[in-house]
């Protein structure tokens, strides 16, 4: 399969422990997004990469949230001090800045849940 | 700011046409998009129109774009039980492409 993959699928945590999300994009895309979805709303963009780099971040992500994408491949997102109000669905999207570069494909995302 | 509406809920009968709408507010957007998200899976690029066009057509589905009134259409022709889905309009906002979704059209299709 040579679509977005994101791991884990799911995750449960407790308030305030730390998590880690991962995406792998697209084979040779290199930009990489971020969106939050909350239950019955659509995606909300969270943080773009173009290759390494972080180009933009929503107000969206507080100072416990941070993003990475070391070596312009794959991504994680980590979440410190975990809040109820994080629990979502988080999904990572990759396009490729010069083939039909609008486009962007969506990984499954991963639901986390924190009691 | 940026802000895309869209109805909540639509419900048809199979084999009838589908037709769900959205507003959006920045002019400046260059493409939009329709998306479909299934249970349990993610988003799926359905179709997308470019912002100097007034129609796309794409097999059994009909875009039409108002840049007059900000208003963007998606039509189901001869719609199908597995055209159930949450429906999503996103505009591209932005130098580095994001993309702002509206809340998401839930379609039932009955028999």
């Amino acid at each position: 399969d040579t679509g977005v993959s994101q791991n884990p699928r799911h995750k449960i945590t407790k308030r305030g422990q730390n998590v880690t999300f991962r995406c792998d994009p697209i084979s040779e895309h290199n930009r990489l997004y971020w969106y939050r979805q909350t239950l019955g709303q659509g995606p909300e963009f969270l943080t773009y990469f173009q290759n390494e780099a972080q180009l933009e971040k929503s107000r969206l992500l507080s100072d416990r949230f941070s993003a990475e994408r070391p070596k312009g491949s794959f991504s994680t997102l980590e979440i410190q001090r975990t809040e109820q109000g994080d629990s979502a669905m988080y999904l990572c999207a990759s396009s490729h800045d010069v083939i039909v570069q609008h486009e962007q494909f969506f990984g499954p995302g991963t639901r986390l849940t924190v009691l | 700011g940026e802000d895309v509406e869209q109805s909540l809920f639509l419900s048809v009968r199979e084999g009838d046409s589908s037709v769900i709408n959205c507003t959006y507010t920045d002019s400046s957007s260059t493409y939009l998009y329709w998306y479909k998200q299934e249970p349990g899976a993610g988003l799926q690029l359905l179709t997308y129109i470019f912002s100097n066009m007034d129609m796309k057509q794409d097999q059994r589905l009909t875009v039409l774009l108002n840049k007059k009134d900000k208003h963007l259409s998606l039509r189901i022709a001869d719609t199908q039980t597995g055209d159930s889905a949450i429906y999503f309009c996103a505009e591209r906002s932005g130098g580095y492409n994001k993309l702002i979704f509206g809340a998401g059209t839930r379609l039932a299709v009955h028999p």
